[in-house]
Formats: C-alpha cells, structure tokens, sequence
C-alpha cells in the first residue's frame, strides 16, 4: 500500500516568508510525528499527535511553529517569518499508534531552504 | 531516555555479517532497544527492537547483554544496499512524557564494500 507522502519534495523560501509542509500518513495510523534534520544533524523530534488528543509540542523549537491534523489524517507544519536555522529537511512518519513498539513509518521528507 | 553510544562509522565487506555495537549503560528496566536505519536521502526505516531476549526479524538480530548495557545490530550478509547511517535508540515503549517520541543521537555510518 501506500506508504507515508510529504508535499512539496523541496521548498526554498525568502528569509521572513511563511511556509506549509503537508504529510499524508498511511491510512488507519492513528499516531504522527514530525521531526526535522538539519545539515550534519541527528533528527529531532518537533511534535506528535495521537488520535483525539492533545499534541505534544514539546519539541517545537519557537512560537513560529505550529502544526495541526484535521480529521485525523493530513497534518500541516507551519513555519511563520522563517529564519536561515529553519533550514532543514522535516520528516513526518506515522505509526498505528503511540507505543514505541509501533514501527514508526516515514516519508521522503521536505527540504527547507531559507535564503 | 537513556544515552546511547555508538562507534561514528564502520566498513564491512559484502556477503559477510555487519556487527553494529551500542553501549546504553544507563537503560532502566522499562526501556527498549530500537533500531533504524536511514539511507541517503531517505527517511529513517525501522529495522528490529527488543527488551530482554534476543530478536531475530528478516531484515536482522538484535543481541542484547543480560545486563541490558550494550547490545549488537547483526546483518547477516551485508550488501551493498545496507550502506546507511545505523541509529541505536533507547525508548520507554509506554507510559510517560517521551512514550512514541524517538531520540535520534548521530548513529554509525555503515559503508559496505564489494
């Protein structure tokens, strides 16, 4: 079937611009993640949902990012005024639920670059 | 999350068995071993996890010692397409703040070579 897709492959954005990162996860995962790997860097985890509840934003790193999930399957990351350190590739994955033990599946991500 | 460690790369020949090790000498008893990969401009792909005994799937095995401070990532035959950066996490599997959330540290670069 099909597997985790993100939307576009590659973004490059003016220093200051907003921008949106679709992911679609695979359909019936419950769970999804976003994370982001910057250059020589390991990912990090910026935010999850699971199902109905509450996201756990922990890992946003400013108020300039926000992240939602409508009717429980697409979720979109926004990054409002984006800075250079915004760049990166951000990953999505999507698992059946939110135990570990759940293989976490991911998309090809979405470089960002900010000029 | 307990710390991992792991070597920053290894070489291992074709056709022969990849042993990939991982020190996480401060792993509490509800922590579990994962392991992904993450092949050039790919996103990460889950290979094989484990709590206590040894794991065995048919992408790999997951040796873990009885104290559960280090285990080993065995690729039984490599290939060349096993050329990927080798991430060893520790992650509680339930319950907590970190549950679902994956700590990538910087793993080990695999290079297969013919």
């Amino acid at each position: 079937g099909a597997g985790v897709s993100q939307s576009p492959s590659n973004k490059v954005t003016e220093k200051g611009k907003d921008v949106e990162l679709r992911c679609d996860p695979i359909s019936g995962h419950t769970a999804l993640y976003w994370y982001r790997q910057s250059l020589g860097q390991g990912l990090e985890f910026l935010i999850y949902f699971q199902g109905n509840s509450a996201p756990d934003k922990s890992g946003l790193p400013s108020d300039r990012f926000s992240a939602e999930r409508t009717g429980g399957s697409v979720s979109t990351l926004t990054i409002q005024r984006t800075q250079q350190e915004d760049s990166a590739v951000y990953l999505c994955a999507s698992s059946l639920g939110l135990l570990s033990s759940y293989e976490q599946y991911f998309g090809p991500g979405t470089r960002l670059t900010v000029t | 999350d307990a710390k991992t460690t792991q070597p920053p790369s290894m070489d291992c020949a074709e056709g022969r068995a990849a042993n990939l090790p991982c020190n996480h000498s401060t792993i509490s008893g509800n922590e579990y071993v994962y392991w992904y990969r993450q092949i050039h401009s790919q996103g990460p792909q889950y290979i094989i996890h484990g709590l206590k005994n040894n794991e065995t799937n048919e992408m790999a095995s997951l040796i873990i010692t009885e104290d559960r401070k280090s285990s080993t990532l065995i690729l039984p035959h490599a290939t060349l397409r096993d050329t990927a950066v080798y991430y060893c996490i520790v992650s509680l599997n339930a319950g907590g703040t970190s549950y679902g959330k994956l700590t990538f540290g910087q793993g080990t670069i695999l290079t297969v070579h013919p």
